[in-house]
């Protein structure tokens, strides 16, 4: 999983803005993912992508937005419409065959301010 | 869709006891269950996993045991240590895909 860089580390944002947060891998992984967790909470799915130039929403898409046009870079854009932003943003990738572990990167704390 | 639930959401054992997570899915074409572990601030790190052709698998203190019968999977942790204090996340996944559906997690405290 040290493939995965994530950044920024911490994030700060004013309501009304929208921020992107990056999701860069070199494990040559087909799959990435974006997940969001809460305090105390699960994590749950916002986006998945399994091949390049195509994504699809998760449990939780409304107020996000997405896009894959690198196999190595899959950047999530939060956008002023997302109500409760807060929260500690974890990316992830797999392989699409085999051994499709997912590997997580280390995570942006967005606040809103 | 799938859903997870994990038991219980908080655990607390004297060093050298054993922990047990328990997890019930609903969807029985899953076919992949991973346990994550999760340390305070930091990257949920893949513990052990099982696959639904095997009925348990062992490494080390770590065991997950799988009975796609009654659709639950639980994790067990021998000799408890206090590097095991973290929390801990399962999660399935169907046949189809690579989209994990996760537990809502257990806190695991190992007092010394």
């Amino acid at each position: 999983d040290g493939g995965i860089t994530q950044s920024p580390k911490y994030l700060f944002r004013k309501e009304g803005q929208n921020v992107t947060l990056s999701c860069e891998q070199n494990l040559n992984h087909d799959a990435m993912y974006w997940y969001r967790q809460d305090p105390g909470q699960g994590l749950r799915l916002i986006y998945y992508s399994q091949i390049v130039n195509d994504f699809q929403k998760g449990d939780i898409a409304e107020g996000y937005s997405v896009s894959r046009e690198k196999k190595e870079s899959f950047p999530l854009t939060v956008t002023s419409a997302q109500k409760n932003p807060t929260a500690f943003y974890l990316c992830a990738s797999s392989r699409r065959e085999g051994t499709d572990t997912q590997y997580f990167g280390p995570g942006t704390r967005l606040t809103v301010l | 869709g799938e859903n997870v639930e994990q038991h219980p959401s908080t655990l607390s054992v004297q060093e050298g006891d054993s922990a047990v997570i328990k997890c019930t899915y609903s969807d029985s074409a899953s076919n992949y269950f991973p346990w994550y572990k999760q340390e305070l601030g930091k990257r949920p790190q893949l513990i052990i996993d099982i696959r639904s052709n095997v009925g348990e698998k062992k490494d080390q203190r770590i065991a997950v045991t799988l009975n796609k019968t009654a659709k639950h999977f639980s994790l067990h942790i021998t000799e408890t240590q206090p590097e095991d204090s973290a929390v801990y996340f399962c999660a399935a996944r169907r046949a189809a895909g690579n989209k994990l559906t996760f537990g809502g997690g257990t806190r695991v405290l190992v007092k010394p």
